[in-house]
Formats: structure tokens, sequence, C-alpha cells
């Protein structure tokens, strides 16, 4: 059965406490890996597309890399602005798009 | 890039009546667009796939004659909940898909009185 399964549900952190989100899958065909950010009331901002096992792509203080398994989203030096709800999606098969349940993220000043 | 938009973001309406909720892209052809609708603290649940100029295809369990889905043009598609009943509030978004990516409008909060 094709699943996205994001790890933890929620996450505190103060302020430039280093960490990593997890999004974990098993489809068949994959054809993308997305990230994802979303802001309470507001649709989901693209972050990252990995197409690949062993890339990574990073933006300010996001880093994301793909196994075959597995995805990650570190997050360095944490500000509270980066404070949101991080969605990993996975595209498969016949355009076939899965979306993880989130992780929370709440950084403290 | 990669803008897309939704209107209106907010609507308030009387059970009964039908809502239209219109998802642009504004600097892309979008061939397929996606519509979700979210509930609190939950994460996206799509609703159904449009291409532009065929049926929209639906998920299971999601009444075809109650979200009307059209995509007249590669930047337009439009949702339209019928016979709207409160239990039809949500938080509704669309996406448009731009080589393999999609591409979030910012969301319809959807109040049905």
């Amino acid at each position: 059965e094709d699943q996205v399964t994001q790890s933890p549900e929620a996450l505190r952190l103060q302020e430039g406490e280093s960490s990593s989100l997890n999004c974990s899958y098993t489809v068949s065909g994959l054809r993308g890996l997305f990230w994802y950010r979303q802001d309470p009331g507001k649709g989901p901002e693209f972050l990252f597309t990995l197409y690949s096992a062993g890339e990574e792509k990073e933006k300010e203080r996001l880093k994301a890399t793909l196994t075959k398994k597995e995805s990650f989203l570190h997050i360095t030096a944490p500000k509270p602005e980066d404070s949101a709800t991080y969605l990993c999606a996975v595209q498969a098969d016949f355009n076939k798009f899965y979306f993880g349940s989130g992780t929370k993220l709440n950084v403290k000043p | 890039g990669a803008v897309v938009s939704q209107h209106p973001s907010r609507v308030i309406c009387k059970s009964g009546t039908s809502v239209k909720i219109e998802c642009r892209s504004l600097d892309f052809q979008a061939t397929t667009m996606f519509w979700y609708r979210q509930f609190p603290k939950q994460s996206l649940m799509l609703m159904a796939t449009s291409n532009e100029g065929s049926k929209a295809t639906y998920e299971q369990g999601v009444e075809k004659d109650k979200f009307l889905i059209n995509h007249a043009s590669l930047t337009l598609s439009t949702l339209t909940v019928t016979s709207a009943h409160p239990e039809d509030s949500s938080f509704y978004i669309c996406s448009g898909s731009s080589e393999q990516t999609q591409y979030f409008g910012p969301g319809t909060r959807l109040l049905v009185l």
C-alpha cells in the first residue's frame, strides 16, 4: 500500500537548536518527493523537490535529503519564523500524489 | 514564478445555496489542477484531479454531483459546492501542476450556516 509517514507529529525547539524532520514512504514508482511549508490558514508553500536517492537541496536554514526509503528536512539554527507545519508529499506512478500528515514545528525564542 | 491564486479567500453562505471557488495559475499553464480540503489540524485530503478540457477524476467518497469541477482553460479551474450544508464547511485548497511540482493556492475558507 502506498503511503507517506511523517515524524514527529510535533516538534518544539529552542531558537538555534538544530534538528531534523523525517518523511518515510512506500510507493510504487517514485517520481518525486516534495517538501512544503504551511502556515495556519494558508496554502502550502513549495520548498523543495527531490527526484533520486542521494540528492540534496538547500534553502537558507533548510536542507532536504533523500534516500530510497525516506527523506529528511534538516533545520539548522532555526528561528521563530521557521515555526510552521512542514508537509511531505510523494508523486508516484499515474500522477498520484500522497501527502504525509505533517510535522508541526514550534521554535521558541 | 508558479503562483496560484484563489478567489474568494473567505465565504459565508446559507445552507442550501451554492458556492463557486476559482483557482487560477497566474504565471504558468497548469494542464492538471488538484482540489483539496483540509480540516483543522489535519493534512490535505485530495478531492479530485482535473485535466484541462476533460472531466475531473474524483477520489473515493467525494460526491461528484455535489462538488462540481470545471477546468475550462489551462489557467482556470473552478469548484462549485452545490446545495452546501454545514458539514461542507472547511478550508479548500487548489493546486496547479507545473513540471511535476504542485503549486498551491492560498486556500478558501468556507463557512456554511
